[in-house]
């Protein structure tokens, strides 16, 4: 059975560009979160879907930031227009049913804005 | 709110015990979770605890919870090169969302 995926895994772009993550989840996840690290610091919870609506967004850091997730199946995360400070680890994770059920994460995308 | 706190470097020798320490305030979380990050790889998910158990053993790794200390520690016995990485310890204080550690860096020399 195939992970989480995720692409691109890695992307430089310049400041002002706009770049899309997209993230796949384990086939039957009805639960899919992303996640990032900026460089250096913790993992920080950015939203929650359950199948296409949005649980949680209380991570989302500004309204640069747009998911979402038509269908319930993939997901897409887009930075528009990117900022320095957006470079890092985007990790997309998924599980199953209920909380406190096992999360996989995907390999992460690594974002380098110049 | 909701803090997870680790030390951030750790380093022993190939055979050794590693003990990587974590502290957490959400007395509500159900589970507590330890993740592993290899250079340039994604989080693997290591093992979880459950929050009414004291430990929790899985081959060469122990975890231990002190429910009362909110402290959670990861034992990795016989520690080799292959467990260099970066280890994340993480709560799950129940709104279906993980708070993470910083994570601790585990170096381990030959």
């Amino acid at each position: 059975e195939a992970g989480v995926t995720q692409f691109p895994s890695h992307s430089v772009i310049e400041k002002g560009q706009t770049v899309t993550l997209r993230c796949d989840p384990i086939s039957g996840h009805d639960n899919l979160y992303w996640y990032r690290r900026v460089m250096g610091k913790e993992i920080k919870f950015l939203l929650h879907f359950v199948k296409e609506s949005k649980q949680d967004e209380s991570g989302m850091p500004n309204n640069r930031f747009l998911a979402e997730r038509t269908g319930g199946t993939y997901s897409t995360l887009k930075v528009q227009p990117a900022e320095l400070e957006d470079s890092g680890v985007y990790f997309c994770a998924s599980s199953q049913g209920m909380a406190g059920n096992t999360i996989y994460f995907g390999e992460g995308s690594w974002l380098t804005v110049v | 709110g909701e803090d997870v706190e680790q030390s951030l470097f750790l380093s022993v020798r190939e055979g050794d015990s590693s003990v990587i320490n974590c502290t957490y305030t959400d007395s509500s979380s159900t589970y507590l979770y330890w993740y592993k990050q290899e250079p340039g790889a994604g989080l693997q998910l290591l093992t979880y605890i459950f929050s009414n158990m004291d430990m929790k053993q899985d081959q060469r790794l122990t975890v231990l919870l002190n429910k009362k200390d909110k402290h959670l520690s990861l034992r990795i016995a016989d520690t080799q090169t292959g467990d260099s990485a970066i280890y994340f310890c993480a709560e799950n204080p129940g709104f279906q969302k993980l708070v993470f550690g910083t994570g601790t860096r585990l170096l381990v020399s030959p």
